[in-house]
Protein backbone atom coordinates (compact mmCIF):
# COMPACT_ATOMS: atom_id res chain seq x y z
CA UNK A 1 0.00 0.00 0.00
CA UNK A 2 0.95 3.60 -0.75
CA UNK A 3 2.57 6.12 1.96
CA UNK A 4 0.97 8.54 3.24
CA UNK A 5 1.80 12.05 4.87
CA UNK A 6 -0.14 14.20 7.16
CA UNK A 7 0.29 17.11 9.31
CA UNK A 8 0.81 16.20 12.95
CA UNK A 9 -2.10 18.69 14.30
CA UNK A 10 -4.30 20.97 13.20
CA UNK A 11 -6.69 23.48 15.08
CA UNK A 12 -10.32 24.55 13.50
CA UNK A 13 -12.78 26.83 15.11
CA UNK A 14 -16.10 25.03 15.95
CA UNK A 15 -18.93 25.90 13.17
CA UNK A 16 -16.24 26.34 10.97
CA UNK A 17 -15.03 23.65 7.70
CA UNK A 18 -11.74 21.58 8.99
CA UNK A 19 -9.91 20.80 5.82
CA UNK A 20 -7.45 17.88 6.48
CA UNK A 21 -4.59 17.26 4.02
CA UNK A 22 -2.77 14.21 3.17
CA UNK A 23 -0.15 13.40 0.05
CA UNK A 24 -0.10 9.98 -1.20
CA UNK A 25 2.41 10.59 -4.44
CA UNK A 26 3.09 6.97 -5.16
CA UNK A 27 -0.71 5.63 -4.96
CA UNK A 28 -1.49 3.50 -8.21
CA UNK A 29 -4.35 2.91 -9.97
CA UNK A 30 -5.90 0.57 -8.08
CA UNK A 31 -6.06 2.01 -4.50
CA UNK A 32 -8.24 3.59 -2.82
CA UNK A 33 -8.23 6.71 -0.43
CA UNK A 34 -9.80 5.81 2.90
CA UNK A 35 -10.24 8.09 5.88
CA UNK A 36 -10.86 6.99 9.45
CA UNK A 37 -10.62 8.87 12.77
CA UNK A 38 -9.99 7.74 16.55
CA UNK A 39 -11.70 9.41 18.95
CA UNK A 40 -9.19 9.49 22.27
CA UNK A 41 -8.80 5.71 22.67
CA UNK A 42 -12.29 4.94 21.14
CA UNK A 43 -11.97 1.99 18.22
CA UNK A 44 -11.30 3.55 14.85
CA UNK A 45 -14.37 4.77 12.88
CA UNK A 46 -14.71 5.06 9.16
CA UNK A 47 -15.72 8.27 7.77
CA UNK A 48 -15.23 8.05 3.96
CA UNK A 49 -13.16 6.54 1.02
CA UNK A 50 -12.74 7.52 -3.07
CA UNK A 51 -10.67 6.52 -5.82
CA UNK A 52 -10.46 9.41 -8.07
CA UNK A 53 -13.98 10.94 -7.59
CA UNK A 54 -15.01 12.94 -5.43
CA UNK A 55 -17.55 11.96 -2.80
CA UNK A 56 -19.07 13.11 -0.05
CA UNK A 57 -21.59 11.02 2.54
CA UNK A 58 -23.20 12.70 6.17
CA UNK A 59 -20.32 12.49 7.83
CA UNK A 60 -17.72 14.51 5.37
CA UNK A 61 -16.32 15.39 1.39
CA UNK A 62 -13.30 13.83 0.05
CA UNK A 63 -11.63 15.50 -2.46
CA UNK A 64 -8.66 14.23 -4.53
CA UNK A 65 -6.38 15.78 -7.10
CA UNK A 66 -7.09 15.11 -10.79
CA UNK A 67 -3.24 13.57 -10.56
CA UNK A 68 -4.72 11.85 -7.00
CA UNK A 69 -1.20 12.27 -5.33
CA UNK A 70 -3.12 14.03 -2.93
CA UNK A 71 -6.18 14.48 -1.20
CA UNK A 72 -8.25 16.60 1.28
CA UNK A 73 -10.80 15.25 3.86
CA UNK A 74 -13.69 18.10 4.81
CA UNK A 75 -15.70 18.40 7.46
CA UNK A 76 -17.84 21.21 6.74
CA UNK A 77 -19.13 22.30 9.88
CA UNK A 78 -17.10 20.64 12.91
CA UNK A 79 -18.05 20.44 16.37
CA UNK A 80 -16.21 20.01 19.41
CA UNK A 81 -16.75 16.35 19.20
CA UNK A 82 -14.87 15.89 15.46
CA UNK A 83 -11.42 16.60 17.50
CA UNK A 84 -10.26 13.32 17.47
CA UNK A 85 -6.61 11.78 15.24
CA UNK A 86 -7.59 11.55 11.64
CA UNK A 87 -6.16 8.86 9.58
CA UNK A 88 -5.41 8.92 5.63
CA UNK A 89 -5.06 5.32 3.96
CA UNK A 90 -4.21 4.03 0.41
CA UNK A 91 -5.26 0.75 0.15
CA UNK A 92 -6.35 -1.71 -2.55
CA UNK A 93 -10.73 -2.36 -1.98
CA UNK A 94 -12.19 -5.63 -2.11
CA UNK A 95 -9.10 -7.49 -0.96
CA UNK A 96 -10.04 -7.56 2.49
CA UNK A 97 -6.70 -6.36 3.53
CA UNK A 98 -5.35 -5.12 6.55
CA UNK A 99 -5.21 -1.28 7.13
CA UNK A 100 -1.98 0.70 7.68
CA UNK A 101 -1.98 3.34 9.90
CA UNK A 102 0.69 6.22 10.13
CA UNK A 103 0.33 8.56 12.16
CA UNK A 104 -2.63 10.62 11.23
CA UNK A 105 -3.65 14.32 12.31
CA UNK A 106 -4.71 15.76 15.24
CA UNK A 107 -7.83 18.00 14.52
CA UNK A 108 -8.66 20.15 17.64
CA UNK A 109 -11.84 21.53 17.29
CA UNK A 110 -11.77 25.07 19.61
CA UNK A 111 -14.67 26.72 21.09
CA UNK B 1 -21.96 1.90 18.18
CA UNK B 2 -20.12 -0.40 15.33
CA UNK B 3 -21.75 -3.73 15.87
CA UNK B 4 -18.36 -5.17 16.62
CA UNK B 5 -18.21 -6.02 20.84
CA UNK B 6 -15.52 -6.68 22.88
CA UNK B 7 -14.35 -8.10 26.08
CA UNK B 8 -13.55 -7.56 29.04
CA UNK B 9 -12.82 -3.90 28.27
CA UNK B 10 -9.85 -3.81 30.96
CA UNK B 11 -7.77 -6.52 32.14
CA UNK B 12 -4.48 -6.17 34.87
CA UNK B 13 -2.38 -8.99 34.78
CA UNK B 14 1.37 -10.00 36.22
CA UNK B 15 4.11 -10.38 33.86
CA UNK B 16 4.50 -14.01 32.45
CA UNK B 17 0.83 -14.25 32.69
CA UNK B 18 -1.44 -15.48 29.67
CA UNK B 19 -4.55 -13.74 28.84
CA UNK B 20 -7.38 -14.21 26.40
CA UNK B 21 -9.39 -11.07 24.67
CA UNK B 22 -12.66 -12.10 23.21
CA UNK B 23 -14.15 -10.49 19.63
CA UNK B 24 -18.05 -10.58 17.84
CA UNK B 25 -18.03 -9.13 14.90
CA UNK B 26 -21.22 -7.94 12.79
CA UNK B 27 -23.37 -10.06 12.23
CA UNK B 28 -22.53 -11.54 8.18
CA UNK B 29 -19.06 -10.09 8.89
CA UNK B 30 -16.80 -13.12 8.01
CA UNK B 31 -13.12 -11.42 8.51
CA UNK B 32 -11.97 -10.61 11.84
CA UNK B 33 -8.85 -7.93 12.23
CA UNK B 34 -6.74 -7.76 15.63
CA UNK B 35 -4.65 -4.64 16.05
CA UNK B 36 -2.32 -3.40 18.88
CA UNK B 37 -2.33 0.28 19.71
CA UNK B 38 0.62 0.78 22.08
CA UNK B 39 1.93 4.87 22.58
CA UNK B 40 4.81 4.26 20.98
CA UNK B 41 3.72 2.21 18.11
CA UNK B 42 0.54 3.73 17.32
CA UNK B 43 -2.10 0.79 15.64
CA UNK B 44 -0.64 -1.93 14.56
CA UNK B 45 -1.98 -4.92 12.53
CA UNK B 46 -1.54 -8.04 14.43
CA UNK B 47 -3.63 -11.03 12.36
CA UNK B 48 -6.43 -11.25 10.37
CA UNK B 49 -9.15 -14.87 10.03
CA UNK B 50 -11.16 -14.97 7.12
CA UNK B 51 -14.27 -17.55 7.87
CA UNK B 52 -12.20 -19.52 10.26
CA UNK B 53 -8.91 -19.71 8.26
CA UNK B 54 -5.79 -17.50 8.84
CA UNK B 55 -5.36 -14.90 6.09
CA UNK B 56 -3.21 -12.18 7.09
CA UNK B 57 -0.31 -11.66 9.47
CA UNK B 58 1.52 -8.94 10.72
CA UNK B 59 3.24 -7.95 13.67
CA UNK B 60 2.41 -10.81 16.23
CA UNK B 61 4.77 -11.82 18.48
CA UNK B 62 5.14 -15.91 18.72
CA UNK B 63 3.91 -15.54 21.97
CA UNK B 64 0.40 -14.09 21.08
CA UNK B 65 -2.01 -16.57 19.15
CA UNK B 66 -5.44 -16.05 17.35
CA UNK B 67 -7.95 -18.28 15.97
CA UNK B 68 -11.59 -17.65 14.44
CA UNK B 69 -14.48 -20.03 15.66
CA UNK B 70 -17.44 -21.66 13.45
CA UNK B 71 -19.43 -18.99 14.78
CA UNK B 72 -17.33 -16.43 13.74
CA UNK B 73 -16.32 -14.97 17.29
CA UNK B 74 -12.06 -14.54 17.81
CA UNK B 75 -9.95 -14.85 20.26
CA UNK B 76 -6.76 -13.38 21.07
CA UNK B 77 -4.66 -15.43 22.98
CA UNK B 78 -1.45 -13.39 24.68
CA UNK B 79 0.92 -15.30 26.78
CA UNK B 80 4.42 -15.07 28.83
CA UNK B 81 2.91 -11.26 29.33
CA UNK B 82 5.69 -8.65 29.40
CA UNK B 83 5.23 -5.03 30.61
CA UNK B 84 5.43 -3.83 26.93
CA UNK B 85 1.86 -5.21 25.90
CA UNK B 86 0.63 -3.28 27.66
CA UNK B 87 -1.75 -1.42 25.16
CA UNK B 88 -5.01 -1.30 23.67
CA UNK B 89 -5.99 -4.22 21.58
CA UNK B 90 -8.92 -3.36 18.82
CA UNK B 91 -10.57 -6.08 16.82
CA UNK B 92 -12.18 -4.93 13.48
CA UNK B 93 -14.69 -6.45 10.80
CA UNK B 94 -15.52 -6.40 7.79
CA UNK B 95 -17.87 -7.75 4.48
CA UNK B 96 -15.50 -9.36 2.31
CA UNK B 97 -16.16 -7.95 -0.98
CA UNK B 98 -15.62 -6.13 -3.48
CA UNK B 99 -17.58 -3.06 -2.43
CA UNK B 100 -18.19 -2.95 1.43
CA UNK B 101 -14.30 -3.57 2.52
CA UNK B 102 -14.27 -1.24 4.77
CA UNK B 103 -13.50 -2.37 8.74
CA UNK B 104 -15.73 -1.56 11.88
CA UNK B 105 -13.64 -1.45 15.12
CA UNK B 106 -14.72 -2.66 18.27
CA UNK B 107 -14.04 -0.22 21.51
CA UNK B 108 -11.16 -2.18 22.81
CA UNK B 109 -9.73 -3.94 25.95
CA UNK B 110 -7.26 -2.07 27.45
CA UNK B 111 -4.48 -4.39 28.67
CA UNK B 112 -1.97 -3.65 31.41
CA UNK B 113 0.50 -5.69 32.70
CA UNK B 114 2.42 -4.72 35.98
Amino acid sequence: DAKTTQPPSMDCAEGRAANLPCNHSTISGNEYVYWYRQIHSQGPQYIIHGLKNNETNEMASLIITEDRKSSTLILPHATLRDTAVYYCIVRITGSARQLTFGSGTQLTVLP
Amino acid sequence: DSGVTQTPKHLITATGQRVTLRCSPRSGDLSVYWYQQSLDQGLQFLIQYYNGEERAKGNILERFSAQQFPDLHSELNLSSLELGDSALYFCASSVVGTLDSEQFFGPGTRLTVL
